[in-house]
Order: structure tokens, then sequence, then C-alpha cells
């Protein structure tokens, strides 16, 4: 299992410019997040879904818009990007069913996005 | 609105010692809480999960406690390796969300050989 993947690993992006993080995991997990980071603090959840077709706002989603017509695939859309968008992005999964393991999430390796 | 605190920002300590790294959080009401680790570049690994109803859990030379009255965990780790050098967060999953993890922002551990 490749586990959880993102692309690309690195872009520059100018102000007002459009992209797509790409997530993917081949786990058959039910629920995947966004995450940001910025420097030296914690991660704050973006979106979220729990399952195919539905996704709902965490604590940061404005400037971001997200989709989930797959399983595997929780691609996130800036549109109009600005500088306060400068961060580390995390993709992560959790299986979703009953039991301890249910709620243990894996991560994706991050992309490191900045605007300017 | 929950707020969660790491305790110190960073440690360097020389290779052997046992440490411990500490979280609080302010409500009390959480589903469980997550030690992660964070290496450079890399994703974040989870550690261990302590459900709301236990006290501690093991795993090899790591062992998390926590105390949920007083809205305390610790990570103990065991005769500390060069290769323990990461950071360490500590996230809560509310009881009143759709399980949404509230993160601190980590300790970064530094360990001498």
């Amino acid at each position: 299992n490749a586990g959880v993947t993102q692309t690309p690993k690195f872009r520059i992006l100018k102000i007002g410019q459009s992209m797509t993080l790409q997530c993917t995991q081949d786990m058959n997990h039910n629920y995947m997040y966004w995450y940001r980071q910025d420097p030296g603090m914690g991660l704050k959840l973006i979106y979220y879904s729990v399952g195919a077709g539905i996704t709902d706002k965490g604590e940061v989603p404005n400037g971001y818009n997200v989709s989930r017509s797959t399983t595997e695939d929780f691609p996130l859309r800036l549109e109009l990007a600005a500088p306060s968008q400068t961060s580390v992005y995390f993709c992560a999964s959790r299986p979703g069913t009953s039991g301890r393991g249910a709620y243990e999430q894996y991560f994706g390796p991050g992309t490191r996005l900045t605007v300017t | 609105k929950q707020e969660v605190t790491q305790i110190p920002a960073a440690l360097s300590v020389p290779e052997g010692e046992n440490l411990v790294l500490n979280c609080s959080f302010t409500d009390s009401a959480i589903y469980n809480l997550q030690w992660f680790r964070q290496d450079p570049g890399k994703g974040l690994t989870s550690l261990l999960l302590i459900q709301s109803s236990q006290r501690e859990q093991t795993s090899g030379r790591l062992n998390a406690s926590l105390d949920k009255s007083s809205g305390r965990s610790t990570l103990y780790i065991a005769a500390s390796q060069p290769g323990d050098s990461a950071t360490y967060l500590c996230a809560v999953a509310q009881m009143d969300s759709n399980y949404q993890l509230i993160w601190g922002a980590g300790t970064k551990l530094i360990i001498k050989p």
C-alpha cells in the first residue's frame, strides 16, 4: 500500500492564481481530511469528508473548496491565491469503522505552498 | 473553545535520558487524545491513542498518560535515542464535533549523541 499520497510536494503561486492540491489514499478509508500547518503552529482543519459525495467545512475553510467523487481521491482547490495561504498542507485519512483503529489518522507527506 | 498547549516548544537532552513531553487542554469533554510524531519533510505518524476512559497507553519505549479531569497528558520516552529527534504533537478529539481534532503546536525534541 502506498498509503496517502499528495502532489505536488512544492509549489509557488502568484497572488490571484488558482491550483488544485491532489490527495489519494489506497486504504479504502471513509474519512479524509485537509489540514494546513503554519510555522510553529499546530494543524488546522480546512475541510473533511465522511465518504464519497459528502464534504463539510472545518475550522478554516475560506478560500478553499473540495470535492469527493470517489473514495480514493480528495482534491483541495485554491481559488484566487493570497499570501495568507502560504502554508504546508496535509491530507489525512482514517477508516471510520468501529473499534479503536477507526480513529487513527494516516497522513500524506504534505505540500509546501508559497504565495507571492 | 478547546485549546491545546504543549510546553516546552523545544527540548534538547543527551542520548539515553528518560524524558517527558507535556500536553494540556482546556475542555475535558474529549473523546480521545492522540500523540503524533512529525519528521521534517514527511507527514505525521500516529504514535499512541488514548480513549477518554483510559489512563495510559504503551508502545515500546513510549508511554502516554491521560488525566482528563486536570486536562493533562504526558508522553514519556524511555532511554532516548538520536532517532527520536522529531517534533511531537498532541491532538484531542472533541465529544461535540464530528471527530475533529484540535492540535497543539508541538514540542521539537533533539536528542544529542
